[in-house]
């Protein structure tokens, strides 16, 4: 069964303070590893997703990177409007698991001006 | 806007009514998902269509569950005598064939 493990469960940062979310995961079959961020009552919204060990994407203050048991989300000097839940999830290749995404618990991350 | 829409966004119910909820898709999209949160969690899949067809069911989906998506496109998913622990999150997402799920608004459920 696929696994998805965040750390930490929240963070508080300092407007400017770089830092990094931790995703591991254990899955059969890698088919794509997603990034979404989710504001408090909202949906959750597509960030990155990331295929095999080695990649890295960025938008703006963030960056994630794909290691076999691992994906990275890092933070570059954030602002308040970072602020948010950062949710983590796989994708199996398995036939059986269909298209279906397994989700962390999420990393809620909180900057201070 | 084309981005998934979900309705209604908020339903308050008392314990063992029914209650449906919708989701339509961004247009063209094949591949429609229903997810469900909970406070504190992550989304968890309960079920998925491809085009009409559902091809997969979490064993979270009771039997008082039952989804549709009629001709394809929009779909509906029903809680039959709700319950308590009903009470969540429910999100529905939407795909080009197996690729990203965006997400839409999500329709809060309370059971009282």
């Amino acid at each position: 069964e696929d696994q998805v493990t965040q750390s930490p469960e929240a963070l508080r940062l300092q407007e400017g303070e770089s830092s990094s979310l931790n995703c591991s995961y254990t899955v059969s079959g890698l088919r794509g590893l997603f990034w979404y961020r989710q504001d408090p009552g909202k949906g959750p919204e597509f960030l990155f997703t990331l295929y095999s060990a080695g990649e890295e994407k960025e938008k703006e203050r963030l960056k994630a990177t794909l290691t076999k048991k691992e994906s990275f989300l890092h933070i570059t000097a954030p602002k308040p409007e970072d602020s948010a839940t950062y949710l983590c999830a796989v994708q199996d290749g398995e036939e059986t698991s269909g298209s279906r995404l397994t989700f962390g618990e999420g990393t809620q991350l909180t900057v201070n001006p | 806007d084309t981005g998934v829409s979900q309705n209604p966004r908020h339903k308050i119910t008392k314990r063992g009514q029914n209650v449906t909820f919708r989701c339509d898709p961004i247009s063209e999209h094949n591949r429609l998902y229903w997810y469900r949160q909970t406070l504190g969690q992550g989304p968890e899949f309960l079920t998925y269509f491809q085009n009409e067809a559902q091809l997969e069911k979490s064993r979270l989906l009771s039997d008082r569950f039952s989804a549709e998506r009629p001709k394809g496109s929009f779909s509906t998913l029903e809680i039959q005598r709700t319950e308590q622990g009903d009470s969540a999150m429910y999100l529905c997402a939407s795909s080009p064939m197996g690729d990203t799920q965006y997400f839409g608004p999500g329709t809060r459920l309370t059971v009282l």
